[in-house]
């Protein structure tokens, strides 16, 4: 069965960091592109970042990058999200989903987990 | 970045009715392979999305045959032949044309009346 358990998120300060985690299961992860993706309180979902199956290139939304940084442990079946300079407006679940087709978007997607940025 | 505009965004429907959402891109979505990367994801309340169409009109495995997806160019819709409560739930188009970066549309808030 496929499993994507994300952990890591809480309370932040602004201006503060966290690590997201993905644990992934149940599938071959190092075959598969993966992404994150964000469903700030009043809002749609906005994609984030995403990453190849080696970790050699990786893409963010214009709004994260500078500070965001995603990265992989194919070894460990893990995906990561560095968070910094963190903002309220980043306050937000955060899911990570995997892409099988290219352009088709996650067909799976793990629970989420929340991350809240106040003072 | 391409642009996803939904319509309606909020979509009152009593049980057993149709429903019918729009997408339209401010670009072309056919790829130069001949594919059109067009998805529809579903969220019910307190669940993580759910994907139900990908490049169009492909049904996902488990996803009632009332869900349908249509649509060419800048143009697709998501149809719900008889809306069941269990449809509740905020739905988006996403791209996957013009990566990256994926887009969604704004969502669409399904409700029964």
């Amino acid at each position: 069965e496929v499993q994507l358990v994300e952990s890591g998120g809480g309370l932040v300060q602004p201006g503060g960091s966290l690590r997201l985690s993905c644990a992934a299961s149940g599938f071959i992860f190092s075959s598969h592109r993966m992404h994150w993706v964000r469903l700030a309180p009043g809002k749609g979902l906005e994609y984030v970042a995403a990453i190849t199956t080696n970790g050699d290139s990786t893409y963010y939304a214009g709004s994260v990058e500078g500070r965001f940084s995603i990265s992989r442990d194919n070894s460990r079946s893990t995906l990561y999200l560095q968070m910094g300079s963190l903002r309220v407006e980043d306050t937000a679940v955060y899911y990570c989903a995997r892409e099988t087709q290219w352009g088709c978007g996650g067909d799976y997607w793990g629970q989420g987990t929340q991350v809240t940025v106040s003072s | 970045d391409v642009v996803l505009t939904q319509s309606p965004l909020s979509l009152p429907v009593t049980l057993g009715q149709p429903a019918s959402i729009s997408c339209r891109s401010n670009q072309n979505l056919l790829y130069s392979d001949g594919n059109t990367y067009v998805n529809w994801f579903q969220q019910r309340p307190g669940q993580s999305p759910r994907r139900l169409i990908y490049r169009v009109f492909n049904r996902d495995s488990g996803v009632p045959d009332r869900f349908s997806g249509s649509g060419s160019g800048t143009d697709f819709t998501l149809k719900i032949s008889r809306v069941e409560a269990e449809d509740v739930g905020v739905y988006y188009c996403m791209q996957g044309t013009h990566w990256p970066p994926n887009t969604f549309g704004q969502g669409t808030k399904l409700e029964i009346k």
